[in-house]
């Protein structure tokens, strides 16, 4: 079993949409959750950072963790095309910065 | 441009040669990390340095790749007698210390 699973999609919405974006994880340690955007054959950019459970608003973009479940999300508000990307969520135990765990991306696409 | 600089962008290379790629961080982050990303999967961990410690190496870092990272400046990855199944995107990343780490734009080799 993966330390962390995220649905692969693809996902497909039409613009304006609110999108869900979904990962479980089953290590309790893990205490920092991040969120990256990946475009085609493009590094991973970070878009959210939170640190165990509650919520987290950046603009458009809302992280929450629910550490009791272990289940983390991203909601992405009146979606654009170009939302248009993998998301890939991260998570680490340590606050000095150690190894991120990912799971292996949603790919989501934001219809004109 | 101040952001993880890595180089060469693409690499081909004929099955059993050796390649090297480097990471330029960003000034002054003491943590540069290596991570390697095959299509429709998230990055995978191989190693990380602590200025020029190399603190930690994954089971995937098998004795043909080496890491360094001299001076605590760049580091270059080496794969030695290189294999199909090492094509993928190597990703270099970098922090100073917290959670959330920064990726450069990758090494995509291929291997024929």
């Amino acid at each position: 079993q993966k330390e962390v699973e995220q649905d692969p999609g693809p996902l497909s919405v039409p613009e304006g949409a609110i999108v869900s974006l979904n990962c479980t994880y089953s290590n309790s340690a893990f205490q920092y959750f991040m969120w990256y955007r990946q475009y085609s054959r493009k590094g991973p950019e970070l878009l959210m950072y939170t640190y165990s459970s509650g919520n987290k608003e950046d603009g458009r973009f809302t992280a929450q963790v629910d550490k009791s479940s272990k289940y983390i999300s991203l909601f992405i508000r009146d979606s654009q095309p170009s939302d248009s990307a993998t998301y890939l969520c991260a998570m680490t135990q340590e606050t000095s910065g150690s190894r991120l765990t990912f799971g292996e991306g949603t790919q989501l696409t934001v219809n004109p | 441009d101040t952001g993880v600089s890595q180089n060469p962008r693409h690499k081909i290379t004929k099955r059993g040669q050796n390649v090297t790629f480097r990471c330029d961080p960003i000034s002054e982050h003491n943590r540069l990390y290596w991570y390697r990303q095959t299509l429709g999967q998230g990055p995978e961990f191989l190693t990380y340095f602590q200025n020029e410690a190399q603190l930690e190496k994954s089971r995937l870092l098998s004795d043909r790749f080496s890491a360094e990272r001299p001076k605590g400046s760049f580091s270059t990855l080496e794969i030695q007698r290189t294999e199909q199944g090492d094509s993928a995107m190597y990703l270099c990343a970098s922090s100073i210390g917290q959670p959330e780490a920064f990726f450069g734009q990758g090494t995509r080799l291929t291997v024929v």
